[in-house]
């Protein structure tokens, strides 16, 4: 059973490159979730889709963009890399609105420097 | 605005009970839910909580909720050093146009012999 599948688990980006998270899931769900979880704080929402071709903005999308070309797939990206990006990265899948359970992925650990 | 919070660290003896609160500032929340996040993983739901109930118990968890003082708590009956991990309180709520999950920072339990 895979559920939520991140990659890289870790990444280590110089201020200025880019990257993208990856993020797919195989449930079939129509919500899929982008959170960051720096040191000692709660997860917060960056990005977030209810369905394919649809994405919206959470409550701390600058610096990055996400797409959601396809159910399964929800990429996560950083065009110009900046310190303050340094967190752990977690994408996550639901059948329903957020409200109801969340599936998460093992994280990605981004350091920026 | 929207506010979880709960202690950073628990430190319990094996066989013992651990009891983890959180309070939550949204009055609206209809869900709350614990998380447990065990080291390398992404979050795992532990339980939940619908609003309109007191009590919930499942096994060796007891969740208890007071609406009136925005308190909930989990209690971890015999805890076992497999149960060493982070626990995560969430409420759902809805604000700037969508449903969202608002975490706290997690409280990271340390089972000891």
């Amino acid at each position: 059973n895979a559920g939520v599948t991140q990659t890289p688990k870790f990444r280590i980006l110089k201020i200025g490159q880019s990257m993208t998270l990856q993020c797919t899931q195989d449930m079939n769900h129509n919500y899929m979730y982008w959170y960051r979880q720096d040191p000692g704080m709660g997860l917060k929402l960056i990005y977030y889709s209810v369905g394919a071709g649809i994405t919206d903005k959470g409550e701390v999308p600058n610096g990055y963009n996400v797409s959601r070309s396809t159910t399964e797939d929800f990429p996560l990206r950083l065009e110009l890399a900046a310190p303050s990006q340094t967190s752990v990265y977690f994408c996550a899948s639901g059948a329903g609105p957020i409200g109801t359970e969340a599936f998460f992925g093992q994280g990605t650990r981004l350091t920026v420097v | 605005g929207e506010d979880v919070e709960q202690s950073l660290f628990l430190s319990v003896r094996e066989g013992d009970s651990s009891v983890i609160n959180c309070t939550y500032t949204d009055s609206s929340s209809t869900y709350l839910y614990w998380y447990k996040q065990e080291p390398g993983a992404g979050l795992q739901l532990l339980t939940y909580i619908f609003s309109n109930m007191d009590m919930k118990q499942d096994q060796r968890l007891t969740v208890l909720l007071n609406k009136k003082d925005k308190h909930l708590s989990l209690r971890i009956a015999d805890t076992q050093t497999g149960d060493s991990a982070i626990y995560f309180c969430a409420e759902s709520t809805f604000s700037g146009g969508y449903n969202k999950l608002i975490f706290g920072a997690g409280t990271r339990l340390a089972v000891h012999p």
